[in-house]
């Protein structure tokens, strides 16, 4: 079965980096589109970015455009997120999934917790 | 800016029907913005619900239908159960390589 696991969160000043990561299993990962999802404390959910399957194209969400980097390596099976500049309002959990194949998110992480506080 | 509307909030009886919708402030939501829908409770993860405005994803009940009411996305619940109270959520696919999600309903089955 489709298993996701985001690990890396974790609590950093404002002004600071954090790298994130998303393992895959249970299906192919080199073929799949992936997307990072995060949500805020008590807020909906905010689409972040997303890379094509060879990651050729990468997206971004303009809150994030210019400070967060989408990479995979389809040899490692593993989806990353590189935030740097980070505010406190990007304080949220950050989901991993993979793309349906029609512009939608099939399966999710469980999501890692980032906090940006001084 | 490209703003996704849903109703904050809405509640329906067990057993009864409710429809939820997807809109967007400045267009209307066809099949070619895929919508998709997604239902979470609080502290887990979403669960894909809809895909391509209509496509039911695996183990998906059958109470749960998507389609386009008019301008909008719609998200129909017939037969609500307890444990459909939640939140749900729609995003579309603008384009270019951009989703936005919608704020957001809370269902409330009582």
């Amino acid at each position: 079965q489709v298993q996701l696991v985001e690990s890396g969160g974790g609590v950093v000043q404002p002004g600071g980096s954090l790298r994130l990561s998303c393992a895959a299993s249970g299906f192919t990962f080199s073929t799949y589109g992936m997307h990072w999802v995060r949500q805020a404390p008590g807020k909906g959910l905010e689409w972040v970015a997303f890379i094509r399957y060879d990651g050729s194209n990468k997206y971004y969400a303009d809150s994030v455009k210019g400070r967060f980097t989408i990479s995979r390596d389809n040899s490692k099976n593993t989806l990353y997120l590189q935030m740097n500049s980070l505010r406190t309002e990007d304080t949220a959990v950050y989901y991993c999934a993979n793309d349906g194949g029609i512009y939608f998110m099939a399966y999710w992480g469980q999501g890692t917790l980032v906090t940006v506080s001084s | 800016q490209t703003v996704v509307t849903q109703e904050p909030s809405f509640s329906v009886s067990p057993g009864g029907t409710v429809t939820l919708t997807c809109g967007l402030s400045s267009a209307s939501v066809s099949t070619s913005y895929y919508p998709s829908w997604y239902q979470q409770t609080p502290g887990q993860a979403p669960r894909t619900l809809i895909s391509g405005t209509n496509t039911r994803s695996s183990g998906v009940p059958d109470r749960f239908s998507g389609s386009i009411l008019g301008n909008k996305a719609a998200l129909t619940i017939t037969g609500a159960q307890a444990d459909d109270e939640s939140d749900y959520y729609c995003v579309l696919y603008m384009g270019s390589g951009i989703w936005v999600f919608g704020g957001g309903t809370k269902l409330t089955v009582l």
